[in-house]
Parts: C-alpha cells; structure tokens; sequence
C-alpha cells in the first residue's frame, strides 16, 4: 500500500534554530498538508499545497513557517526561528484531490526544541 | 470557520459492549466527515468515513452516522475488542480543503 513517508522520526534542536521537516507525498496525490499535533491534543491544520503554492493555511501557520516542494517527490516545511512552543508531531498528508477525499497521513516527525 | 466538537473526552467500556463517540461541527457546508483512530505514538488511521449524501455507514464493527439537519455525526463500534483501545479523533472539512479535527476520545476497552 502506498504511503507517505516523513524524516526524520525525531528532531531535537535549541530555541531560535532552524528545522525542515521533509515528506515525500504519494506518488499520485497532487494535494500536500501538514498538521500538527501537541502531545496529549488534537490534530490542528497547518497548511494545504496545490500546484507548488499555498491553497490554505491557518493561523498557526505565521511568518515563521513555510512550505516548499524544491523538487518532484519532495514536500518540506521549514521553521525559520523555533520556540519552545513549537515542540509538537509534524504530520505530513496528501490526498488526490482536495475537500471530500481521503488523507492519508505519514508517520510523523517529532520536533523538541530546548 | 469550522468548529468540531467531540463528545465523550474519554470512554471506558467492557470487552464486548458497544462504544458511542459523538461529533458536532458548525459549518454547514461541511461534506466530508472522516474517522481516525490514534494509537499512542502512531500516526492517525483513517477507519471510516461518511459524505453528506448518505445518512449511515457501516463496516464490520463500525458505523457512522450523519444529521445534517442538526449537524452531527457519531461513530458506532460494536463488540469492542481490546485492540480497539485508542484515541478516536471525528472530522471536518471546510469549502476548501482543510480538516478540522475534534478533541479525540481516548477509548478503553477492558477485557
């Protein structure tokens, strides 16, 4: 089965560093996300990509998050300068199409930042 | 925007009885109202889901049901085994494609 794979497993990092959190989506998925999820809460949206630019984002998602797809597999997303409470899962998902269809999310990439 | 609530935070039931978990959301143009189910440290799996244009789902031990009208939707599970022991979280998309997630009920079923 088909599946979306995430690296790395877990990141440690220092307040005000940098993180990119990659995902490799499914092959024919042409809808990308990330969500985000503190320990112990539910899952919150990020942000949705479509055709190499943001379609959606929250407002979780601010100037210190972006998104980019540098190549044809790839979907990365970059926290510029990490707090302490940016410490959550990162979920990748993508999905075939957009609104009423499955996600289909990766295993995840915990991010501690000290 | 959206607004999913879940009802019970946490549910403890015994082997073999039923499980009822609960969902609200606000935005009536919501069609797509998926299931996952969380294992500790797991990504979420999605078990079932239903859309707008039917009332009731079902698959195997598990069936969702959907009130438009009253704009909510809840999740069956029947003869709980104690694999099915999980947090639960209900969704909901907006127009576009965003999903927004209840608070997840942690479900224990004890043998």
């Amino acid at each position: 089965e088909p599946e979306v794979t995430q690296t790395p497993s877990h990141q440690v990092t220092q307040m005000g560093q940098e993180v990119i959190l990659r995902c490799v989506p499914i092959s024919n998925h042409l809808y990308f996300y990330w969500y985000r999820q503190i320990l112990g809460q539910k899952v919150e949206f990020l942000v949705s990509f479509y055709n190499n630019e943001i379609s959606e984002k929250s407002e979780i998602f601010d100037d210190q998050f972006s998104v980019e797809r540098p190549d044809g597999s790839n979907f990365t997303l970059k926290i510029r300068s990490t707090k302490l409470e940016d410490s959550a899962m990162y979920f990748c998902a993508s999905s075939e199409v957009p609104g009423a269809n499955v996600l289909t999310f990766g295993a995840g990439s915990r991010l501690t930042v000290l | 925007g959206e607004n999913v609530e879940q009802h019970p935070s946490t549910l403890s039931v015994q082997e073999g009885d039923s499980a009822v978990i609960k969902c609200t959301y606000s935005d009536s143009a919501s069609n797509y109202f998926p299931w996952y189910k969380q294992e500790l440290g797991k990504r979420p799996q999605l078990i079932i889901d239903i859309r707008s244009n039917v009332g009731e789902k079902k698959d195997q031990r598990i069936a969702v049901t959907l009130n438009k009208t009253a704009k909510h939707f809840s999740l069956h599970i029947t003869e709980t085994q104690p694999e099915d022991s999980a947090v639960y979280f209900c969704a909901a998309n907006n127009a576009g494609n965003m999903l927004t997630f209840g608070g997840g009920t942690r479900l224990m079923v004890k043998p």
